[in-house]
């Protein structure tokens, strides 16, 4: 079975400053899906970004980009430019990409404060 | 809707009472997802549900909970003589197909999620 692990369970940043959001999961499989989705206090799930396991380019959007490093089953979040609006719960998620592997799983979440 | 919709966003109900809970996932998304996530934890996953397909159920924690799903529709989520350990927020996801290359982007879209409280 799949693991995500996010060892930091809080963290904060200064304004305009850069954090980075660490993330390690564990898998057998070659072809995946790798997830950072945001959480406020809204509750809804926003999509973050989104990494390809076949694709060796590290995603980015925006202000947000992704340190894949698959043989090191590892995928941190680095957010440039840090705005008050991006203070939520973070969380890491795999999935599957083969025909018969579908769920989401996530791993426990990083809550960003972001400091005037 | 453009999105996932659920109700009701908040229940509050007595132990031992049934409790339904509503997903409507966006229209023509195939697979459909239900999550609990208790307060300050992760997302637990409960059950899946791919178009006719038999649903995986493998994350429910016990025989009180169920869910349906008619065709690529309307879910329920069905907690039966609820206890205070079921406290938690109830959320929806769906996307396109389950998995595969071909479901392009992998992603799962989210409702807001429905809180419920057992007193």
């Amino acid at each position: 079975a799949q693991t995500v692990t996010q060892s930091q369970p809080e963290m904060s940043v200064q304004e305009a400053e850069t954090v980075t959001l660490s993330c390690t999961y564990d898998t057998s499989e070659s072809d995946y899906y790798l997830f950072w989705y945001k959480q406020p206090p809204s509750r809804q799930m926003i999509l973050v970004i989104r990494q390809e396991a076949y694709k060796q380019q590290n995603a980015t959007e925006n202000r947000f980009s992704v340190n894949f490093q698959k043989a090191a089953k590892s995928f941190s979040l680095k957010i440039s430019d840090s705005q008050l609006g991006d203070a939520a719960m973070y969380f890491c998620a795999y999935r599957s990409a083969k025909t018969s592997g579908s769920r989401l799983t996530f791993g426990e979440g990083t809550q960003l404060t972001v400091n005037p | 809707g453009a999105g996932v919709s659920q109700s009701p966003s908040n229940k509050v109900t007595e132990k031992g009472k049934d409790v339904e809970l509503r997903c409507d996932p966006i229209s023509g998304h195939t697979a459909l997802y239900w999550y609990r996530q208790r307060l300050g934890q992760g997302l637990e996953f409960l059950i899946y549900f791919q178009g006719n397909s038999a649903p995986d159920k493998s994350g429910l924690p016990s025989d009180r909970f169920s869910a349906e799903r008619t065709g690529e529709s309307v879910s329920t989520l069905t907690i039966q003589r609820t206890q205070q350990e079921d406290s938690a927020v109830y959320l929806c996801a769906s996307s396109l197909r389950g998995s595969g290359r071909t479901s392009s982007t992998g992603e799962l879209f989210f409702g807001e999620g429905s809180r419920l409280t057992v007193l």
